[in-house]
């Protein structure tokens, strides 16, 4: 059964940092992981998709890597400001139905 | 382009009373569909998910049940809420190809608390 672990739980950093979001899964064999962001009582906005094949995806300030191999992928976001600050997901889809298994996601705040 | 549609945004219900989400999907056909809720704190968890209608398919056992009566229609439903079903439900479709590309879309979610 896949399982998806995300480091750190919470985050908090002064506006403009730099900052990597870990994302770790136990079975490598994936179709694709996909990185979402979540406002508070919102639903889910999708940033960024790797597929299986691919290394990394860049998305503006927003670059997600990918390693398969080890099970595991990070969410770079440079240059970070107070918009930025919400909770980010990381979620893989896997399995013979194709089901989208989440982690917990890190709760950004971004301090001006 | 595509849409996805659930409602109500809120909803307050007492314990022993039933419920019904609805999840409509436009501008695509055969999608799969998908209920997922999340409980405070924790992360999402998939309840049901549907590649057909009259399709469903259960990923956790318990108070509730889905149902796909239309192509792009996706209800999920109890006859007794419980206080444990207490969460934020999210509907969410895909295309369905397989593809390593595919992507899930979410709608804007249903805060519901049992009382």
């Amino acid at each position: 059964k896949q399982e998806v672990t995300q480091i750190p739980a919470a985050l908090s950093v002064p506006e403009g940092e730099n900052l990597v979001l870990n994302c770790s899964f136990t079975d490598s064999a994936i179709y694709n992981l996909q990185w979402f962001r979540q406002d508070p009582g919102k639903g889910l906005t999708s940033l960024l998709l790797i597929q299986s094949s691919q290394r990394e995806q860049t998305s503006g300030r927003l670059n997600a890597s990918l390693d398969k191999s080890s099970g595991r992928s990070t969410l770079y976001i440079a240059a970070s400001q107070p918009g930025d600050s919400a909770t980010y997901l990381c979620a893989v889809f896997s399995g013979s139905a194709r089901q989208l298994t989440f982690g917990s996601g890190t709760q950004l705040t971004v301090l001006p | 382009s595509q849409t996805i549609h659930q409602w109500p945004a809120t909803l307050v219900q007492p314990v022993g009373s039933p419920l019904s989400l609805e999840c409509t999907v436009e501008g695509t056909s055969n999608p799969n569909l998908y209920w997922y809720r999340q409980a405070a704190g924790r992360g999402l968890q998939l309840l049901f998910y549907s590649v057909g209608i009259g399709q469903i398919s259960s990923e956790v056992p318990q108070n509730l049940s889905a149902s796909r009566p239309q192509d792009r229609q996706f209800i999920l439903s109890s006859k007794k809420l419980l206080l444990s079903d207490s969460g934020f439900y999210l509907c969410a479709w895909s295309r369905g190809t397989g593809s390593t590309n595919e992507k899930l879309f979410f709608g804007s979610g249903t805060q519901l608390s049992v009382l």
